[in-house]
């Protein structure tokens, strides 16, 4: 069975600094998507970033990267120039080609200070 | 972006009594989910809820805990019954779109049980 890790249950960011959070997963598939949602104390859930595991190059949405490592089974979200905003949980997500479900890490807050 | 509108925002309940979630997706979608997302952590999957069928339920989850609705393909709810303290949490629906497509979220449903 697929299995999504987050091993840093919390992080910390100075303001306007950079910070990676990592996340891995578990997979026997080739043909799958990653993403990183964003949950702010609002409690909705929101889209950061979009990875297909076919395309070799990184997703980017302005100052959210990804490190997309196949092999090695690691998806780890970038956070540059960090702002007061960004301070939420966020969730690694997989989900399998074909399939209805999405699979969730555990989480990491992200708390970032002024 | 999709919009999923989730309702009660919030509710206080009394142990034994019900309360019913509703969740209303502006655009019609194959697949709904139920999450249960104590605090702090991540989202554990209820059930899938079909259109014109009855749900499927994750292990541990049972109808008659947790009946769930699906009149049409735009609206799902999901009723807790005959609630305990245990019950305390956080209720969210998501929608299915598609292989490889973000999951929408609605607000989600903090629960407080006394």
């Amino acid at each position: 069975a697929q299995t999504v890790t987050q091993s840093q249950p919390e992080m910390s960011v100075q303001e306007a600094e950079t910070v990676t959070l990592s996340c891995t997963y578990d997979t026997s598939e080739s043909d799958y998507y990653l993403f990183w949602y964003k949950q702010p104390p609002s409690r909705q859930m929101i889209l950061v970033i979009r990875q297909e595991a076919y395309k070799q190059q990184n997703a980017t949405e302005n100052r959210f990267s990804v490190n997309f490592q196949k092999a090695a089974k690691s998806f780890s979200l970038k956070i540059s120039d960090s702002q007061l905003g960004d301070a939420a949980m966020y969730f690694c997500a997989y989900h399998l080609s074909g399939t209805y479900k999405y699979i969730f890490g555990t989480g990491t807050r992200l708390k970032v200070l002024a | 972006s999709a919009v999923i509108s989730q309702k009660p925002s919030r509710d206080i309940c009394q142990r034994g009594t019900s309360l019913t979630i509703q969740c209303q997706v502006d655009s019609q979608v194959t697949m709904m989910f139920w999450y249960r997302q104590q605090p702090g952590q991540s989202l554990t999957l209820i059930a899938t809820a079909n259109q014109g069928s009855e749900a499927t339920y994750e292990s541990g989850f049972v109808i008659d805990k947790f009946p769930i609705s699906r009149p049409n393909l735009t609206f799902s709810t999901l009723t807790v019954s005959n609630m305990s303290p245990e019950d305390s949490s956080i209720y969210l629906c998501s929608d299915y779109r598609g292989t490889g497509t973000e999951a929408f979220f609605g607000q989600g449903t903090r629960l407080t049980v006394v």
